[in-house]
């Protein structure tokens, strides 16, 4: 088992619409959790990033983590052909050297004009 | 300020041959970690260096190494390429490598 899965879609919206772009984990130590935008040919961007479960808001991204559940979420509001991106899910773990990374291989999302 | 600058941005090498690729973190991070990425498998971790030591380092054989400069400045090699080492090759950054990193634009490497 996959320690981060991730839809990969493709996911096809309207422009507007509202988008829910999700991942689940194993690991119970993970503490940090974020989301990355990555457009064609660039590395991927880091959107946001939580520490705790609850809710994170920033503009139109919304992030949700639940740690009871292993799940985390991103929502996009009134979505742009300018989000058309693959969204990235990323966890960390605090090892005795330092923090490791655990990326979902990614969800294409393409919102239409 | 500069982001994370990897050169080169596209590299076609031969099987057998080996590769060196480049990193240059944005000023004053500390903590360099080196991902491949590839359609099928996604993100992987390769390493991560900070302060010049090796501090974690993923699952891949030993054809991959890395280091990393006084000035942060970070270099990975892979010897003996495969044609299944042609990947998307990702440098981040950041200042102590608890939180999100920043990434470079990568380097594509493609072994014929």
């Amino acid at each position: 088992q996959k320690e981060v899965e991730q839809d990969p879609g493709p996911l096809s919206v309207p422009e507007g619409a509202i988008v829910s772009l999700n991942c689940t984990y194993s690991n119970s130590a993970f503490q940090y959790f974020m989301w990355y935008r990555q457009y064609s040919r660039k590395g991927p961007e880091l959107l946001m990033y939580t520490y705790s479960s609850g809710n994170k808001e920033d503009g139109r991204f919304t992030a949700q983590v639940d740690k009871s559940s292993k799940y985390i979420s991103l929502f996009i509001r009134d979505s742009q052909p300018s989000d058309s991106a693959t969204y990235l899910c990323a966890m960390s773990a605090s090892t005795n050297t330092g923090n490791q990374f655990y990326f979902g291989t990614g969800t294409s999302l393409t919102v239409i004009p | 300020k500069a982001g994370v600058t990897q050169t080169p941005r596209y590299l076609i090498k031969t099987r057998g041959q080996q590769v060196t690729l480049s990193c240059s973190p944005i000023s004053g991070h500390r903590s360099v970690s080196w991902y491949q990425q590839t359609p099928g498998q996604g993100l992987q971790f390769l390493f991560e260096y900070f302060s010049e030591t090796q501090r974690n380092k993923g699952n891949f054989p030993g054809r991959f190494s890395g280091r990393q400069f006084s000035n942060s400045r970070s270099e990975m090699n892979v010897s003996t390429l495969e044609l299944g080492d042609s990947a998307l090759y990702l440098c981040a950054s950041s200042w102590t490598g608890e939180t999100g990193y920043t990434f470079g634009s990568g380097t594509r490497l493609t072994v014929v």
